[in-house]
This record gives C-alpha cells, sequence and structure tokens, in this order.
C-alpha cells in the first residue's frame, strides 16, 4: 500500500527554522520526483518544491526561493523540506506528493501529483 | 491572484452534469502543456482525479472527465452525486515567473 505521512510541523516564530520530514512506503522512493504543496487556512493549493529521483535537480516557488532548501534521503526513504526564515504568510498544512511522469517531459515540473500524505501543520506566530 | 483561473464555485443537482473551467495563457496551458485536475474532500489531502488532460487515474468513475481546447482547460462531472461536493484544482506547468508549477484558484462545487 502506497503511504506519505508527514511530519515536522509545529507553532514557530517569524524568522524562526523548521525541517519537515516525509517518510514514504510501498513504492520505490528512489524512482520518483517528489514535491511539497501547501495550502494556507482556507486557500487553495500552492506549489513549493520539487526534487528529482536521484535528488540532483531541485526547483523552488519564487516565494520560499533562498529560504527553503528540499532534499531527499533514499536510503531512507525520506524527503525533508527545511524552511528558514519563517514567515507569518509562510502557514499551511504542508503536503507531500509522489510526481507522476505521464508525458515525455519527465523533469518533475510536468508531473501530476499521484500520492499524497496527509499533510503536517506549520504555524508562524509571535 | 492565480495563473490558472477557476470559478469560485459551480453547484449542480444530483444526476445533472457540470462543468469547471481552467483558464490559463500562451504561458501555460496555451503552449501545450498538460492539464492535471484534483478533487480535495473537506478536511482531507487532494486526490488525483485527471492526469495530462483527459487520462482517469484507476480508481476514478468515468463521470469524471477532462478536456483541453486553446488555452483552456475543462473538468466535467456527469451523474452528480452529493459525494462529489468538494473543491476541485487545475493544475499545469508556466513558463513565466509565475510558474513553474501552478495551480487554479479551486471551485467549490456544490450538489443541491
Amino acid at each position: 500500500q502506497v503511504h506519505l505521512v508527514e511530519s515536522g510541523g509545529g507553532v514557530v516564530q517569524p524568522g524562526r527554522s523548521l525541517r519537515l520530514s516525509c517518510g514514504a512506503s510501498g513504492f520505490i522512493f528512489s524512482n520518483s520526483a517528489m514535491n511539497w504543496v501547501r495550502q494556507a487556512p482556507g486557500k487553495g493549493l500552492d506549489w513549493v518544491s520539487v526534487i528529482s529521483f536521484d535528488g540532483r535537480n531541485k526547483y523552488y516557488a519564487e516565494s520560499v526561493k533562498g529560504r527553503f532548501t528540499i532534499s531527499r534521503d533514499n536510503s531512507k526513504n525520506t524527503l525533508y523540506l527545511q524552511m528558514n526564515s519563517l514567515r507569518p504568510e509562510d502557514t499551511a498544512v504542508y503536503y507531500c506528493a509522489r510526481g507522476y511522469c505521464s508525458g515525455s517531459r519527465c523533469d518533475g515540473l510536468h508531473d501530476s501529483f499521484d500520492v499524497w500524505g496527509q499533510g503536517t501543520v506549520v504555524t508562524v506566530s509571535s | 491572484q492565480s495563473v490558472l483561473t477557476q470559478p469560485p464555485s459551480v453547484s449542480g443537482a444530483p444526476g445533472q452534469r457540470v462543468t469547471i473551467s481552467c483558464t490559463g495563457s500562451r504561458s501555460n496551458i496555451g503552449a501545450g502543456y498538460n492539464v492535471h485536475w484534483y478533487q480535495q474532500l473537506p478536511g482531507t489531502a487532494p486526490k488525483l482525479l485527471i492526469y495530462g488532460n483527459n487520462n482517469r487515474p484507476s480508481g476514478v468513475p468515468d463521470r469524471f472527465s477532462g478536456s483541453k481546447s486553446g488555452t483552456s482547460a475543462s473538468l466535467a462531472i456527469t451523474g452528480l452525486q452529493a459525494e462529489d461536493e468538494a473543491d476541485y484544482y487545475c493544475q499545469s506547468y508556466d513558463s513565466s515567473l509565475s510558474g513553474p508549477v501552478v495551480f487554479g484558484g479551486g471551485t467549490k462545487l456544490t450538489v443541491l
């Protein structure tokens, strides 16, 4: 059974850091691009970042570039999101999601997201 | 303001057909990039509904279908059921500074 479980969320003050984790099971983690997608309270989905299957390629939304870092450990089947210089507008539920490439452009940026975790809540507040 | 524009809400009676539009531009849908659709039931994580414009993952009923034309895409739901009441999002790639991965603002479907 394919499964993603996020952890690491919590309440943090503006300017501080937090690291999220996403544990994967039920599929070959090292074969899949992985993403972080967030959803602010009462708002829509907002893509954050993607990392290629081998960790070599990483892309970020402009809103988090330079502050967030995505990484993965394929030996542990785990995806990470290091979030620094957090702002109140980063408050959201953070989901990890597996990328699924159905076309010819398999660079992680054209994927659909076929498996999602349950999300972890990050609240940035003083 | 989302790069992909969806109506905030649509509604329909049980058994009816509804469509949800996703309007983009030449830097995303109009450039030929794939559109994907998600369903998010209240309090749950999103679920992939349509990928690659018009493909259904295993387990998604054929009441759900996707299409794309020009700079827009649409999700159609036929034989509307009470359990279809949810938020729906489109997603695509965008080659402008707004990208690279963009979602529509979401559409709330109400089953009357």
